[in-house]
């Protein structure tokens, strides 16, 4: 059973900072292209990141760029988002979202994290 | 960026009956070089993660109830619940995973009616 668990939420201040852990089991990690998204309280699903399975490949939304860094540790089975200078906007669920490999190429998400929440506030 | 724009916003259903959740997308997001568009449709239920039900447009993914149906092409596209269960309250999200960044709807919120 495929299982994404994230870890390293919390309360951070503005320009503060957190890494976010996804360890992944149940499927052969290091295949697989895989992705950050966010949900802020009460409001639609947002794109973070991408980081392809060669760990070079990586995408990032404009919203995060320079701030935010991917990255993954195949030997660890674990993905990673160090978040720098946060802001209150940064304020969500984040979730671990692997990408499917049945397509060819870019594919939909096929497997979810339960998610782990980071509150930016003073 | 493709903008991915889904309506109505809500939606109230009564048990049994039909829903239908519609999602434009600002460029089309068919690829002419595989004729498949780049389209997933995601249940997400109070208090948990999305969960996908629809790729390619009209695949269902295994397991998924056949009262969800998806259609359309191009920029045009349809999520259809036949027969509208209790536990299908949920908000639903059209994506697209043609380029990056992948983009999502607003989001649609099922109730019953």
């Amino acid at each position: 059973e495929v299982q994404l668990v994230e870890s390293g939420g919390g309360l951070v201040q503005p320009g503060g900072s957190l890494r976010l852990s996804c360890a992944a089991s149940g499927f052969t990690f290091s295949s697989y292209w895989m992705h950050w998204v966010r949900q802020a309280p009460g409001q639609g699903l947002v794109w973070v990141s991408r980081i392809h399975d060669d760990g070079r490949n990586i995408r990032y939304a404009d919203s995060v760029k320079g701030r935010f860094t991917v990255s993954r540790d195949d030997a660890k089975n674990t993905l990673y988002l160090q978040m720098n200078s946060l802001r209150v906007e940064d304020t969500a669920v984040y979730y671990c979202v692997r990408e499917g490999a049945s397509c060819g190429g870019d594919c939909h998400f096929d497997s979810w994290g339960q998610g782990t929440l980071v509150t930016v506030s003073s | 960026d493709i903008v991915m724009t889904q309506s109505p916003d809500s939606l109230a259903v009564s048990l049994g009956e039909r829903a239908t959740i519609n999602c434009k997308s600002s460029q089309s997001v068919l690829y002419r070089s595989n004729n498949k568009n780049y389209l997933s449709w995601y249940q997400q239920k109070p208090g948990q993660p999305p969960k996908v039900l629809i790729y390619w447009a009209s695949t269902r993914e295994s397991g998924v109830p056949d009262r969800f149906s998806g259609s359309g092409s191009g920029t045009d596209f349809t999520l259809t619940i036949s027969s509208l269960q209790a536990e299908d309250v949920a908000v639903y999200y059209c994506h697209q995973y043609l380029t990056t960044p992948r983009t999502f709807g607003q989001g649609t919120k099922v109730e019953i009616k």
